[in-house]
């Protein structure tokens, strides 16, 4: 199966903008995790889509966003960027069918480097 | 709120040391316990899970890690570690919760050095 794919791989942008960043799951899996990567707060919980609805939500304000289309590919909003949303924004899906989670568990991306300027 | 905690953030070894890296997590119902590693340059890539059933779960590249309810502990071992060890490594645990099947809380990771 080809890997979670995440687009783009890097990207520069300047405090007050908004960005949007697009995740491409394995092939069958319907669900799609969000997760912020930072040497400060590591690896925390944004939101979980099952199709194409928002089943979890972690503790973020409201400038971070997301969806999901129906054929699983999502993308994360954010919105009036700020110097702290720099990070490693990394995507993982799952089956979300208990037998398929037992095999494969969550498989992630490589990762969407956001540097905010 | 659940939580993980990673014992130690940095662990410096030869080759050939053996290895253990602490994780304990705060939740006392059922859960799924993972451990993750990190590569550099490299994404996240799952070491081992577990589920249910023998508590003692083996996963790639001879890492093992024991599950040990009364102690909420998870700790990972490998007898004997080689330069290309050299990662950070993450303890993961979601919650078996209603409606929280996706969210993993992942530990603050442990960064580990093996000197040639």
């Amino acid at each position: 199966k080809a890997g979670v794919t995440q687009t783009p791989r890097y990207l520069i942008k300047t405090r007050g903008q908004q960005v949007t960043l697009s995740c491409s799951p394995i092939s069958g899996h319907r669900s799609v995790s969000w997760y912020q990567q930072t040497p400060g707060q590591g690896l925390q919980f944004l939101f979980e889509y099952f199709s194409e609805t928002q089943r979890n939500k972690g503790n973020f304000p409201g400038r971070f966003s997301g969806r999901q289309f129906s054929n699983s590919r999502s993308e994360m909003n954010v919105s009036t960027l700020e110097l702290g949303d720099s990070a490693l924004y990394l995507c993982a899906s799952r089956s979300a069918s208990p037998g398929e989670i037992f095999f494969y568990g969550y498989t992630f991306g490589s990762g969407t480097r956001l540097t905010v300027v | 709120a659940q939580s993980v905690s990673q014992h130690n953030h940095h662990v410096i070894l030869s080759e050939a040391a053996s290895l253990e890296l602490g994780c304990n997590y705060s939740y006392g119902g059922t859960v799924n316990l993972f451990w993750y590693v990190q590569y550099p340059g490299q994404h996240l890539q799952l070491l081992l899970k577990y589920f249910s059933g023998d508590p003692l779960v083996k996963g790639i590249k001879g890492f093992e890690a024991e599950f040990i309810k009364s102690k909420f502990s998870f700790n990972l071992r490998k007898p004997s570690v080689q330069w290309s060890d050299t990662a950070e490594y993450f303890c993961a645990v979601n919650a078996l919760i209603y409606n929280q099947g996706g969210k993993l809380i992942f530990g603050q990771g442990t960064e580990l050095s093996v000197k040639p």
